[in-house]
């Protein structure tokens, strides 16, 4: 089974500055055949469900603000918030959905310094 | 508008069933997979389980294998997940969720309790 890794687990940012969640998978996740890498992002706000901000490690949901961006390849990911606001406080989860059992990262909480 | 809706969740004894029922709206669920996510109260998301558009291909995770079963009724367009043998660990708020690959629409969850 694969593992998925975040860090931080926590993480306070100041409004403005720049936040960065890192998620490390334990195997590779990068399908050779059509170069994917299966991961997205997701950002869950208090009793709310979750919502996926990324796919495929990088692309962009529709609707989703561009200063929300994803990278790496591989085993070695992350999430972007280029300019905290306010509503970006939530959960935020990594999911490999490259083989059952699909599973997600342990969450990072993303608050205001 | 593409939905979905869970139902189902009760307080439960150990050892005992519950059917947790997930109604989609504005799309076929026989055209898409379906997940099945658990998140217990201040916890992570766990994922459960999966069954692929026409229900040839069913995934479990090894927590619940054997105790948890996926199926669908095309004819109502709800997708069921039968909660058998339950342990106090699996109370939790359930979520089902549409996706072959990343999970783009999510109910809002049914909450299981599971306590003597």
């Amino acid at each position: 089974d694969i593992v998925m890794t975040q860090s931080p687990d926590s993480l306070a940012v100041s409004l403005g500055e720049r936040a960065t969640i890192n998620c490390k998978s334990s195997q590779s996740i990068l399908y050779r055949s059509n170069n994917k890498n299966y991961l997205a992002w997701y950002q869950q706000k208090p009793g709310q469900p979750p919502k996926v901000l990324i796919s495929w490690a990088s692309t962009r949901e529709s609707g989703v603000p561009d200063r929300f961006s994803g990278s790496g390849s591989g085993t070695d990911f992350t999430l972007t918030i280029s300019s905290l606001q306010a509503e970006d406080v939530a959960l935020y989860y990594c999911q490999q959905h490259y083989n059952a059992p699909y599973s997600f990262g342990q969450g990072t909480q993303l608050e205001i310094k | 508008e593409v939905q979905l809706v869970e139902s189902g969740g009760d307080l439960v004894q150990p050892g005992g069933s519950l059917r947790l029922s997930c109604a989609a709206s504005g799309f076929s669920i026989s055209s898409y997979w379906i997940h099945w996510v658990r998140q217990a109260p201040g916890k992570g998301l766990v994922w459960v389980a999966r069954i692929n558009n026409d229900g040839s291909s069913i995934s479990y995770a090894d927590s619940v294998k054997g105790r948890f079963t996926v199926s669908r009724d095309n004819a109502k367009n709800t997708l069921y997940l039968q909660l058998n043998s339950l342990r106090v660990e699996d109370t939790a708020r359930y979520f089902c969720a549409k996706g072959a690959y990343h999970l783009d629409v999510w109910g809002k969850g049914t909450t299981v309790t599971v306590s003597s």
